[in-house]
């Protein structure tokens, strides 16, 4: 497709559970993020794959949080026994380049947690 | 602290009018600053992005200025249409060692009525 895509849209889980979030970043796209956007705020930065390479995952609140981005293309956010505070949009975004703060992200359309 | 702050929160106009939100950053060593444009429900989509060379910057009715002495930023919107109802988030690109860091604004809310 010609933009970054995220499956599903909306994710109800209950608390617990655990969920997987994919993203397909644009095509020969380096740069790969994860951000969560809580309703009101701002996205917060989660990881940062360039490539296959996770080299930032400062972001991730806490060891219940898992990237992955095995063939440096599509990518899965994966949380595991899901708390309420987990319930937010998490977006993903790519950009061509391997400086990714410079040059321009694009993003997905996200996908809206609901942990019950 | 790396920090952005936005103002106003929200902003209600009415169509055809001017309005302007503001950026102050506490962003050091600076990189560039963008301005990114998310509609309710959609990702962000960028609208202007700035290194610290540059003053101002359009794309389309969207003005962009920016004053890296007083570490502040604004976005102009002229002539505003029904369509740039969506909240506005002022980024900033710090560097950090080898890499830089984005640190995000919460964003302005803007309504434009008819």
């Amino acid at each position: 497709g010609a933009g970054v895509s995220q499956s599903p849209r909306y994710k109800v889980a209950k608390r617990g559970q655990d969920v997987a979030l994919r993203c397909d970043p644009i095509s020969g796209h380096v740069s790969l993020f994860w951000y969560q956007q809580a309703l009101g705020q701002g996205p917060e930065f989660l990881t940062y794959f360039q490539n296959e390479a996770q080299l930032d995952k400062s972001g991730l609140p806490s060891d219940r949080f898992f990237a992955e981005r095995p063939e440096g293309s599509v990518s899965t956010l994966k949380i595991q026994r899901t708390q309420q505070e987990d319930s937010a949009v998490y977006l993903c975004a790519s950009s061509l380049a391997t400086d990714p703060s410079y040059n321009e992200q694009f993003f997905g359309p996200g996908t809206r947690l609901t942990v019950l | 602290k790396n920090q952005v702050e936005q103002s106003p929160q929200s902003l209600i106009i009415l169509e055809g009018k001017n309005c302007t939100l503001q950026c102050n950053y506490t962003v050091s060593p600076f990189s560039n600053l963008r301005w990114y444009k998310q509609d309710t429900g959609r990702g962000p989509v960028s609208l202007t992005i700035m290194t610290f060379s540059e003053n101002t910057k359009s794309n389309g009715r969207y003005t962009a200025t920016l004053d890296a002495d007083t570490k502040q930023s604004s976005l102009h919107i002229t002539a505003s249409q029904l369509s740039d109802s969506a909240s506005y988030i002022c980024v900033v690109s710090a560097y950090a060692g080898n890499n830089r860091k984005l640190i995000w604004g919460l964003g302005t809310s803007l309504a434009v009525n008819p």
